[in-house]
């Protein structure tokens, strides 16, 4: 099945700072990801997707990058603020989007 | 958040007592999905469910077993919980291309 992990456990950075949560996976055919964000005490909430065809997207704030050739997205967060602190989970569903597969995760920590 | 819930939110129960935990959503989603959350592990899949009486297995099912007798309710049974399965459950719906998500169930087996 599919396989997808991320680099970091844990990742610190200062209040204004760009942040940079990196992803890998395993299977070159895969097509489509997603960037989750999880606060404490709550369910993961979806942030941003991209699909293969696409080498970046960007959103409110957060950019992601797929580089196919050594299947690795990382997802940016521009001028960090303190309510960004959370884990960050890369998924990737199925062809059919009947299964999700999620990575272990990154704890971002916004440091004041 | 597509109006799903989970309950209990939290339990404590002993080793080798059955559990019940309960999603229920309110959107007649058809994907319905029972996870796990542990430390290192990120979330894995239980057990999922694509239609009222139709289940499949995730990678981490034994000593879970799922019902789902209504569109809106996925239960998910810990038939004789163990203190392995101490851990945070969330459920999901699937709609698109996307995962929602139910606020959690902590559990503690002791």
């Amino acid at each position: 099945g599919e396989s997808v992990g991320l680099h970091l456990p844990t990742l610190s950075v200062q209040e204004g700072d760009n942040s940079i949560i990196n992803c890998a996976y395993s299977n070159s055919a895969s097509d489509y990801f997603i960037w989750y964000k999880q606060e404490s005490g709550k369910g993961p909430q979806f942030i941003i997707d991209i699909r293969s065809n696409m080498d970046k997207r960007q959103g409110q704030r957060v950019t992601v990058l797929l580089n196919k050739t050594v299947k690795h997205l990382s997802l940016q967060i521009a001028a960090t603020q303190p309510g960004d602190s959370a884990v960050y989970f890369c998924a990737e569903p199925t062809p059919n989007f009947n299964k999700f597969y999620f990575g272990s995760g990154t704890k971002l920590n916004v440091k004041p | 958040d597509a109006g799903i819930t989970q309950s209990p939110r939290h339990k404590v129960t002993e080793t080798g007592t059955p559990v019940t935990l309960r999603c229920h959503q309110t959107e007649n989603h058809r994907y319905m999905y029972w996870y796990r959350q542990d430390p290192g592990h990120g979330l894995r899949l239980i057990h999922y469910s694509y239609g009222v009486k139709d289940t499949d297995k995730g990678e981490v099912s034994d000593g879970y077993s799922v019902s789902r007798s209504k569109t809106e309710d996925f239960l998910l049974t810990l038939e004789s919980a163990t203190s392995s399965q101490t851990s945070v459950y969330f459920c999901a719906i699937s709609a698109g291309n996307e995962q929602y998500f139910g606020p959690g169930t902590r559990l503690t087996v002791t």
